[in-house]
């Protein structure tokens, strides 16, 4: 089974500076998907950016940028020019390419690290 | 509907008591999941639909619970004699596909907070 691990509950940071979010994973499969979810209050998750693990180049999304290390099994979230709407708990997920069950079909989520945008 | 819907957002229930959680997916959407976030922690899969039948429930806890989705497009998850470690976040996701295009991507619902007194 696949494993997510954040190691970073909290993080802070002032608006408009950089800050980068960690996440680490286990798995022996070669190809799958990773992604990066926000959750505000309203509880309801949305989708940051998502890697394909069989591509090279890291994905960016306008202020979002990943660090993917398929080797080191390492999938970094960056937010530049942090906004006070970026507040919110992030959460590092993986998906299998393939179907193997057990809860594979799905997303495997870290326990998420809480970010706060000091004004 | 345009996002997933999931009703109640908020139920109080007493030990011991059943419950029922709804939602509605996306319009189109074949593949339909139901996760569960406690306090704390990130979302854990419970079980899995493409179309009407459960394709994964091997994140189901126990017995108690159970989710159908009759009609290929409304689910419900079922929740027998509550107790208050069923208490957390239960969250809904739709997909277009399911396990054969594992870059779809899933949206969420916002969740229904169920509280075990």
């Amino acid at each position: 089974a696949q494993t997510v691990t954040q190691s970073q509950p909290e993080m802070s940071v002032q608006e408009a500076e950089t800050v980068t979010l960690s996440c680490t994973y286990d798995t022996s499969e070669s190809d799958y998907y990773l992604f990066w979810y926000k959750q505000p209050p309203s509880r309801q998750m949305i989708l940051v950016i998502r890697q394909e693990a069989y591509k090279q180049q890291n994905a960016t999304e306008n202020r979002f940028s990943v660090n993917f290390q398929k080797a080191a099994k390492s999938f970094s979230l960056k937010i530049s020019d942090s906004q006070l709407g970026d507040a919110a708990m992030y959460f590092c997920a993986y998906r299998s390419a393939w179907s193997s069950g057990g809860g594979a079909d799905g997303l495997t989520f870290g326990k998420g690290t809480h970010l706060i945008i000091q004004p | 509907g345009a996002g997933v819907s999931q009703t109640p957002s908020n139920k109080v229930t007493e030990k011991g008591k059943y419950v029922e959680l709804r939602c509605d997916p996306i319009s189109g959407h074949t593949a339909l999941y139901w996760y569960r976030q406690s306090l704390g922690q990130g979302p854990e899969f419970l079980i899995y639909f493409q179309g009407t039948g459960a394709a994964d429930d091997s994140g189901l806890p126990n017995d108690r619970f159970f989710a159908v989705r009759p009609e290929g497009s409304v689910s419900t998850l079922k929740i027998q004699r509550t107790e208050r470690g069923d208490s957390a976040v239960y969250l809904c996701a739709s997909s277009l596909k399911g396990t054969t295009s594992g870059a779809n991507v899933l949206t969420f619902g916002a969740g229904s907070r169920l509280t075990v007194l």
